[in-house]
């Protein structure tokens, strides 16, 4: 059965705190990425990574970086926490084919 | 560039009632055209998928989609809700010439009341 798999399911930190949220994957997939999910305006790419060391922007990268040092493993990166940050992360992975598999989100609050 | 606009931000609707979620897309090129649904407290799972051919798509859970170029647009549909149907559905839409980024609408929140 496909696992996506996130490391914390809530995270509270301060402002200016650097926070990594962790994504693992078992499906050998190729392809990872990063939304962050708002009410009312649904989910918004951060970042993707098509192999190992790739990345590429999505459409709201400001704030953000990744890190993927292996295939099952995406890290997303907030380098100094804001409160506009606060919201929910979704990450998810694809063979290349037409399914996104998502994790179960991680809700972050920056206080 | 793509856009994926749900018309509802929230429907609500009595057990055993149809329902249809309405989503319009705009695009230059080719699309694929995707619903999600969440259920509350989780992540994102695929009801279904328009590729090719038949311009109505079944789903899981009784859901099914139609396909409409002319309109572009791709509503969501369900003869009988049941309460486990409480959840937020997202369209989504992926270009045929990428291999992987989708682009969501804002989303529709289902609520079924007995």
């Amino acid at each position: 059965d496909v696992k996506v798999t996130q490391s914390s399911r809530y995270l509270v930190k301060r402002t200016g705190e650097k926070v990594f949220l962790e994504c693992v994957q078992d499906m050998d997939h190729e392809n990872m990425f990063w939304y962050r999910q708002d009410p009312g305006l649904g989910l918004r790419l951060i970042y993707f990574s098509y192999d190992v060391k790739m990345k590429e922007k999505g459409d709201i990268p400001e704030g953000y970086s990744v890190s993927r040092e292996k295939k099952e493993r995406f890290s997303l990166i907030l380098e100094s926490a804001s409160t506009n940050q606060t919201s929910m992360y979704l990450c998810a992975s694809t063979p290349g084919t037409y399914e996104q598999y998502f994790g179960p989100g991680t809700r972050l609050t920056v206080t | 560039a793509q856009s994926v606009t749900q018309l509802d931000s929230q429907v609500p609707v009595f057990e055993e009632a149809p329902v249809e979620l309405r989503c319009n897309y705009s695009s230059s090129v080719s699309v694929y055209l995707f619903w999600y649904v969440q259920y509350p407290n989780q992540g994102l799972q695929l009801l279904l998928k328009y590729l090719s051919g038949s311009t109505l798509v079944k789903g899981i859970n009784g859901f099914e989609a139609e396909f409409n170029k002319s309109q572009t647009s791709f509503h969501l549909r369900k003869p009988s809700v049941h309460i486990s149907d409480t959840a937020e559905y997202f369209c989504a839409v992926r270009r045929t010439d990428s291999w992987g980024k989708l682009q969501f609408g804002a989303g529709t929140q289902v609520v079924v009341t007995p």
